[in-house]
C-alpha cells in the first residue's frame, strides 16, 4: 500500500519552544491530508484538515494560531506546534487522503518539558 | 462514534480462539467504516472496510459486519495469533471524508 512518513518520529522540547513536524506521502500525491491527536489510552482526535495551496480547517477547539499548518504541495504537509507547553505533549498522527483512501504515518511523540 | 474514554476496555482471548470487537457509531447517514489496528507507538493500520449498502465483508481471518439499524459495528477475528495483540479502533468516515475513530478497544492474547 501507499506510504506516509513523519518525522521527526519523536521529539523532545523545553517548554516555550515551536517544534515542526513533517508528513510526506512518499509515492502518491495527497489531495488531502489530515493531523490527528491522540493521548495516551485514548482515541485519535482529528485536529485539522489540510489542502494543498489552501488554508487548513481546523476541528472545533483546536487554536489554529498554536497549531500552524502548511500544506506545501501534494506530498507534504507540516504541523508547528507554537510555544509548546507541557499539555501539548501527545501523540500527533498524519494521514494522507488519495482516491477513496486514507493511509496513516507513523506517529511523532512529542514531549515538552 | 463512540466518546473518548479515559480508558480502554480490553479483551482477552486464548491464542487459536476467535475474537469479536465491538463498535458504536452514531451517525446514520455515514456510508463508509472501517476498522484499524493500532501497536504501541505506531500510527493505525488499515484492516478492512466496509460500506453501508453491505451488511458483512471478509478478508483474511477477519469479518466486519455492519448493523445500520442499531448503529454497530463488529469485527471478528478468527484463529486469533499473538501477532493480533493491539488496539482496534471502528472509524465512520463523514461526507467531508473526515474519519471519526470509537474509542477502541485493546485485545490480548493469551499464548
Amino acid at each position: 500500500g501507499a506510504v506516509v512518513s513523519q518525522h521527526p518520529s519523536w521529539v523532545i522540547c523545553k517548554s516555550g519552544t515551536s517544534v515542526k513536524i513533517e508528513c510526506r506521502s512518499l509515492d502518491f500525491q495527497a489531495t488531502t491530508m489530515f493531523w490527528y491527536r491522540q493521548f495516551p489510552k485514548q482515541s485519535l482526535m482529528l485536529m485539522a484538515t489540510s489542502n494543498e495551496g489552501s488554508k487548513a480547517t481546523y476541528e472545533q477547539g483546536v487554536e489554529k494560531d498554536k497549531f500552524l499548518i502548511n500544506h506545501a504541495s501534494l506530498t507534504l504537509s507540516t504541523l508547528t506546534v507554537t510555544s509548546a507547553h507541557p499539555e501539548d505533549s501527545s501523540f500527533y498522527i498524519c494521514s494522507a487522503r488519495t482516491g477513496s483512501e486514507q493511509f496513516f504515518g507513523p506517529g511523532t511523540r512529542l514531549t515538552v518539558l | 462514534g463512540e466518546s473518548v474514554g479515559l480508558h480502554l476496555p480490553t479483551l482477552s482471548v486464548q491464542e487459536g480462539d476467535n475474537s469479536i470487537i465491538n463498535c458504536a457509531y452514531s451517525n446514520s447517514a455515514s456510508d463508509y467504516f472501517i476498522w484499524y489496528k493500532q501497536e504501541s507507538g505506531k500510527g493505525p493500520q488499515f484492516i478492512i472496510d466496509i460500506r453501508s449498502n453491505m451488511d458483512k465483508r471478509q478478508g483474511q481471518r477477519v469479518t466486519v459486519l455492519l448493523n445500520k439499524t442499531v448503529k454497530h459495528l463488529s469485527l471478528q477475528i478468527a484463529a486469533t495469533q499473538p501477532g493480533d495483540s493491539a488496539v482496534y479502533f471502528c472509524a465512520e468516515e463523514d461526507s467531508s471524508y473526515k474519519l471519526i475513530f470509537g474509542s477502541g478497544t485493546r485485545l490480548l492474547v493469551r499464548p
